[in-house]
């Protein structure tokens, strides 16, 4: 079936430092792949997204790139702020009604 | 997109009894999810919930357990009934975006934070 596996979290890092946080998938046919953002005490919110494969998303400084070799969909951000602290969760769609998603990813960004 | 309401947001809920959170959105869709996020797990589908029609659920998630209503294209309700402490979740009520989004692209509510005692 279809699964999505990201990093462990949670990832602390200091402010301005370089983040990345991985993500695998397990899919039949071809999924659209997404990240998605949860600051504390809302909602999810879409961060970025890609469509089919070298497709780049890219947010507020995100960025993730859809490799089908692979089978991944890393986030990236050059340079992490404070108000970067949140979770983040990886997803993907095959085209029908679930999405499934990753187990979150904690991160924390310190001043 | 679009612009979800979810109410209560967080409620204390005793064992035994129900709650039903609302679910209202900004514009008429066709589909709304409803998840569950357990504390520091990621989401589960419930259940889709199609207007006119009864919902359908996921495995593992039950009709008689989370009952839903969908009585028009802008609002729906999912209660949670008979509770327990493996119940404290936020319930989260989703819509996809629709028009030229694809599908998967959510939108979601804030949440309702539900603690059984």
């Amino acid at each position: 079936g279809n699964s999505v596996t990201q990093m462990e979290g949670p990832v602390t890092l200091s402010e301005e430092a370089f983040l990345t946080i991985n993500c695998t998938y397990t899919a039949t046919g071809y999924p659209s792949l997404f990240w998605y953002v949860q600051y504390p005490g809302e909602g999810l919110q879409l961060l970025l997204k890609a469509t089919k494969a070298d497709d780049k998303g890219s947010n507020k400084g995100f960025e993730a790139t859809y490799r089908k070799e692979t089978t991944s969909f890393h986030l990236e951000k050059g340079s992490v702020q404070v108000s970067d602290s949140a979770v983040y969760f990886c997803a993907l769609n095959t085209g029908g009604f679930k999405t499934i998603f990753g187990a979150g990813t904690r991160l924390f960004v310190k001043a | 997109s679009a612009v979800i309401s979810q109410k209560p947001s967080r409620d204390i809920c005793q064992r035994g009894t129900s709650l039903t959170i609302q679910c209202q959105v900004d514009s008429q869709v066709t589909m709304m999810f409803w998840y569950r996020q357990q504390p520091g797990q990621s989401l589960t589908l419930i259940a889709t919930a199609n207007q006119g029609s009864e919902a359908t659920y996921e495995s593992g998630f039950v009709i008689d357990k989370f009952p839903i209503s969908r009585p028009n294209l802008t609002f729906s309700t999912l209660t949670v009934s008979n509770m327990s402490p493996e119940d404290s979740s936020i319930y989260l009520c989703s819509v996809e975006g629709g028009g030229q989004g694809v599908a998967g692209e959510l939108f979601f509510g804030e949440g309702s934070r539900l603690t059984v005692l």
